[in-house]
């Protein structure tokens, strides 16, 4: 069974533009999740997609948002961005959450210059 | 929503000593509760879960302990070994909610 894919893995972006990252979670997950990682702020919640529907949200600006499509392919959007965008963006899929193990993909290396 | 705090941010044990990493959560309604553990550049990984329904839970050196009148949960790590050094995450989240919120992690460093 193949597991969480993000694409790309690594990525180089300049202040102001935006940028498109996609996760495809192991086949028969409905939730995916994403995350940002840096140093010393562990994983940080940006929301969360449920059958197309976002079912939770956390404490991240507008500019970041995402979908999800009907095969459970996820993508998370951040426009405009700035030079503390830079992390780690990981998702996590799960069968349909709550108690559920969550499975992370590899991770986005985002670097914003 | 849920806010889970972690300590310590770092920890460091001799091999064979057994290490404890703590985590309080905020939302009484919370009742799973993993941990995952991250090795360098490596993906984060389920390492043992516990649900509200149980106090206690076990699986060779690692256990799992929970209070849900204190909200809070616990790591024990018996006869550690230098393998066992990464970055470990708590978390929690609601039934039937994938809201998982993780703690700021704990590294720990095992020294042979």
């Amino acid at each position: 069974k193949a597991g969480v894919t993000q694409t790309p893995r690594y990525l180089i972006k300049t202040r102001g533009q935006q940028v498109t990252l996609s996760c495809s979670p192991i086949s028969g997950h409905r939730s995916v999740s994403w995350y940002q990682q840096t140093p010393g702020q562990g994983l940080q919640f940006l929301f969360e997609y449920f059958s197309e529907t976002q079912r939770n949200k956390g404490n991240f600006p507008g500019r970041f948002s995402g979908r999800q499509f009907s095969n459970s392919r996820s993508e998370m959007n951040v426009s405009t961005l700035e030079l503390g965008d830079s992390a780690l963006y990981l998702c996590a899929s799960s069968l349909a959450g709550g108690q559920a193990e969550a499975f992370f993909g590899q991770g986005t290396r985002l670097t914003v210059v | 929503g849920e806010n889970v705090e972690q300590h310590p941010s770092t920890l460091s044990v001799q091999e064979g000593d057994s290490a404890v990493i703590k985590c309080t959560y905020s939302d009484s309604a919370s009742n799973y509760f993993p941990w995952y553990k991250q090795e360098l550049g490596k993906r984060p990984q389920l390492i043992i879960d516990i649900r509200s329904n149980v106090g206690e839970k076990k699986d060779q050196r690692i256990a799992v302990t929970l209070n849900k009148t204190a909200k809070h949960f616990s790591l024990h790590i018996t006869e550690t070994q230098p393998e066992d050094s990464a970055v470990y995450f708590c978390a929690a989240s609601r039934m039937n909610n994938n809201d998982m919120r993780f703690g700021a992690g704990t590294r720990l460093t095992v020294k042979p």
